[in-house]
Formats: structure tokens, sequence, C-alpha cells
């Protein structure tokens, strides 16, 4: 059974720059959240998805948005990259949105 | 807003030794998760507690959820040096229309020491 898979695995751009990154859940599972990680903020809630529609969204700037598709797929876009928004992005996947989550591999990104 | 803390944040200790790992949080929730973090790797689930007075146990590592005390632990025993990681608890209220869906603690650093 394939598991959470994000892509890119690595990333970097230039500040002022945009960047999308992507996440497949695991077959079935139809709830998709996306966290930020950072040395200094630790794990941080962005946002959740479910049957395509934002459930909740955490505290960070409208810079972050993002979207889930029919087939559960989910994308987060970041506009405007800060040297800050360098992080390890995590999505994690589970079937509804109170069943255990599991995490894809991650994106790291790196803002220079 | 839901906050949860962990204990210590970091923790060195010698092979063979016990030692608990703990985490409180601030609102009611009966589903926490306890993950392990490898340098520069994505979260693995070690636990998953969905009711008071849950225990579950994997080859040295315990954890267990006491709701009522708003506490989990984490129990290592005869630590090994391939433990040596971050843990993190996570509170979920997914079953709440709002808010986070996972809430983690600040992270305790392990090591052990041969």
């Amino acid at each position: 059974k394939a598991g959470v898979t994000q892509t890119p695995r690595y990333l970097i751009k230039t500040r002022g720059q945009q960047v999308t990154l992507s996440c497949s859940p695991i077959s079935g599972h139809r709830s998709v959240s996306w966290y930020q990680q950072t040395p200094g903020q630790g794990l941080q809630f962005l946002f959740e998805y479910f049957s395509e529609t934002q459930r909740n969204k955490g505290n960070f700037p409208g810079r972050f948005s993002g979207r889930q598709f029919s087939n559960s797929r989910s994308e987060m876009n970041v506009s405007t990259l800060e040297l800050g928004d360098s992080a390890l992005y995590l999505c994690a996947s589970s079937l509804t949105v109170d069943t255990e989550a599991f995490f894809g591999q991650g994106t790291r990104l790196t803002v220079v | 807003e839901l906050k949860v803390e962990q204990n210590p944040l970091f923790l060195s200790m010698q092979e063979g030794k016990n030692y608990t790992i703990y985490c409180n949080y601030s609102t009611t929730s009966d589903r926490l998760y306890w993950y392990r973090q490898d340098p520069g790797k994505s979260l693995e689930s070690l636990f998953v507690l969905l009711s008071n007075g849950a225990v579950k146990q994997e080859g040295r590592l315990m954890a267990s959820l006491d709701t009522k005390a708003r506490l989990s632990t984490l129990h290592i025993t005869a630590a090994v040096h391939d433990l040596s990681a971050t843990y993190f608890c996570a509170v979920d209220l997914g079953f709440q229309t709002s808010g986070s869906r996972l809430t983690f603690g600040e992270g305790t650093q392990l090591t052990v020491n041969p």
C-alpha cells in the first residue's frame, strides 16, 4: 500500500518567487492536512482539506494557500516567498477528519 | 487556544537506563499521538492513544494517556543508542470544526550515550 507522497523533496527558490508543493494521499484517504516545521517555531498547522473543502486554517498569512482536487490530491502554494518561509513542509493524510494521520516524507524548501 | 507542552525538551541518557517523557495539554481531547523524527526526516508514527487509560507498548517504548489529567507519558525502558531521535506528542482536535488538526508539543531531543 503506497504511503503519502510529497513532491518535490527538495526545492530552492529566490525571495519574491512563488512555489507550489504537491501531496498525494494514501488511496482512499479524503483528508489532507499541511504543517510547517522550522527550528524556531516547531511544527505548526497550516490548513486541512476534506472532500475538496478547506476545513480549517492555521495562523499563517494569506500568502499561504492550498487546494484539494477531486482525487484528494492536494497542493499548497506560497507566494512572494520570504527567507522565513524556509522550512520542512509536511503533508498528512487520513481517512476522515478524526482518524489517524499518516505523514509524507516532506518537502524541504530553502528560500535564498 | 490549545497548548501542548513536553518535558524535558532535551534528554541525554546512558544506555540501559529508564526515563519518562511527559506531554501535558490544555484542552479536552481523547486522541493523542506520539511520533519519532530522525534528523532531516519526516515523522514516524509510534503510538495512537484513543481513550482514557490507554496504554500501548512497542519494544522498549510504552505510552499512556490520562485524559482527566490531560497528560500522556512516553516511557523508555533500558535505552539503546538506536532510540536517539526527537519525539513529539500531538493532540488531535480533528473532531472539532475549527482549529488545528494536530497540535504538536515542542519535541524532546533524546540522545542515548553508550
